[in-house]
């Protein structure tokens, strides 16, 4: 059964540093991207951007690029999004999200199918 | 980036009925198209891919058409349980790009 279990909610205050993790099991963990989903209080989902634990490989929304990390640890087969200084903006549920791949003729695709249970990070004052 | 636009944003429906969201993307995807149920508190849940894909364990009450820049989900008998709120997102590029979510509600 694949499951993928995220770390518990954190509390931090704006400028400090955090690091949240997603450990899989039930599948070769180098074999499928890994990506990060946000969702900020009361409104819709966003694509973070995505993780190939295989070679490290990483894309990262436009709208994030720069401002998380994604890193993994394939000895345990986990998965990392990390801030370096924390804003009170990014107050949100973090989830995972491991995502199939393949190619057409013409398009080679990532589609999510299996979600971690989300991480609830707050950053205030 | 790909736009992606859901209508409507809300719909109240009683058990029993047959309800459809529509979802549109700004420019071409095939019918690289994903549909998600998340429920309140929860995290969401894959239903669809490409477009009309039901992933495993999904009931056959879920169904989606489209190609191109235009699909829809149809929910066949609502149940409770059906009611959430229900997101479309796009594949074909990066970065993936999302609805904006339908809520279903109890009428």
């Amino acid at each position: 059964e694949v499951q993928l279990v995220q770390s518990g909610a954190e509390a931090k205050k704006p400028g400090e540093s955090l690091k949240i993790s997603c450990k899989v099991s039930g599948y070769s963990f180098t074999s499928y991207w890994i990506g990060w989903v946000r969702q900020m209080p009361g409104k819709g989902l966003e694509w973070v951007g995505i993780i190939y634990p295989g070679d490290s490989a990483t894309t990262y929304s436009p709208s994030f690029q720069g401002q998380v990390t994604f890193s993994v640890d394939n000895s345990i087969s986990t998965a990392y999004l990390q801030w370096n200084s924390l804003k009170a903006s990014d107050t949100a549920i973090y989830y995972c999200a491991r995502h199939d791949s393949g190619c057409s003729s013409t398009t080679c695709y990532t589609l999510i199918d299996y979600w971690g249970q989300g991480t609830q990070v707050t950053v205030s004052a | 980036d790909i736009q992606m636009t859901q209508s409507p944003s809300s719909l109240s429906a009683s058990v029993g009925d047959r309800v459809t969201i529509t979802c549109r993307a700004s420019q071409g995807i095939n019918n690289y198209l994903a549909w998600f149920q998340q429920k309140p508190g929860k995290a969401p849940k894959s239903l669809i891919y490409a477009a009309s894909s039901l992933h495993s364990g999904v009931p056959s009450k879920f169904s989606g058409t489209g190609s191109g820049t235009d699909f829809t989900l149809t929910i066949r008998s609502l149940q409770p349980e059906d009611f959430a709120t229900y997101y479309c997102q796009q594949y074909k590029s990066w970065p993936l790009t999302f609805g904006g979510g339908t809520r279903v509600e109890i009428k």
